[in-house]
């Protein structure tokens, strides 16, 4: 069964301070996905990550997929508010019709 | 383009009642897809379509049902609602291939009292 584990669930932090959410499996994904939700809103994609060992950069996110393809992390530079949310990370099942997703990281940045 | 849209965005059933939650795409996408999220939680999947005809069961399709008559509408059907049944309902919808972007409508707060 395919698992996406993420840590840590719920995370609290000051604006300006870095962090850096976990997503990991014992299986391997053919790419990995990251979206964010806003309260009361549906998620939205921030990135895919298809090579193992790829970093990819959205402004002050950077995302790394591991390179046995088996997790990946989300790191952020001097949060801000405006990036509270929840952080989800996502895979294909095999197949590729489904996907599954974590149980995502509750992260909140206060001014 | 508007996307994914879902009616209603809130609705409160009493035991026992029925509903069917709306959801239609214009994007074009032939896989669609019925998730809830409980509070806190991440997503859970009911049900899928690949295509206009074709359903299948996701992790938890007991007590819902869906049809998919044309690419653009996949409703879901709520049978017999129950407290358990209470959560936000997201439709969405991704173009073929497994790395492909998920759309997601607003959602539809459900409450069953």
């Amino acid at each position: 069964t395919q698992l996406l584990e993420q840590s840590p669930q719920f995370l609290s932090i000051q604006e300006g301070e870095n962090l850096t959410v976990y997503c990991n499996s014992s299986s391997v994904f053919s790419s990995l996905q990251w979206y964010r939700q806003e309260p009361g809103e549906g998620p939205v994609l921030l990135v895919t990550v298809v090579t193992g060992g790829e970093v990819k950069k959205l402004k002050r996110l950077t995302f790394q997929f591991g390179d046995a393809r088996k997790d990946s992390s989300l790191h952020i530079t001097a949060a801000q508010p405006g990036d509270t949310g929840l952080y989800l990370c996502a895979g294909p099942y095999t197949g590729g019709f489904k996907t599954i997703f974590g149980a995502g990281t509750r992260l909140f940045v206060k001014a | 383009n508007a996307g994914v849209t879902q009616t209603p965005k809130f609705r409160i059933l009493k035991i026992g009642q029925s509903m069917t939650l709306q959801c239609t795409q214009d994007m074009n996408h032939n896989y669609m897809y019925w998730y809830r999220q409980d509070p806190g939680m991440g997503l859970k999947l009911i049900y899928y379509s690949v295509g206009a005809g074709i359903t299948d069961k996701g992790e938890v399709p007991n007590g819902y049902n869906v049809s998919r008559s044309t690419t653009e509408d996949f409703p879901l059907r709520l049978e017999l609602a129950a407290p358990s049944q209470t959560s936000v309902y997201f439709c969405a919808s991704k173009d073929r291939g497994p790395a492909y972007e998920q759309y997601f409508g607003p959602g539809t707060r459900l409450t069953v009292t």
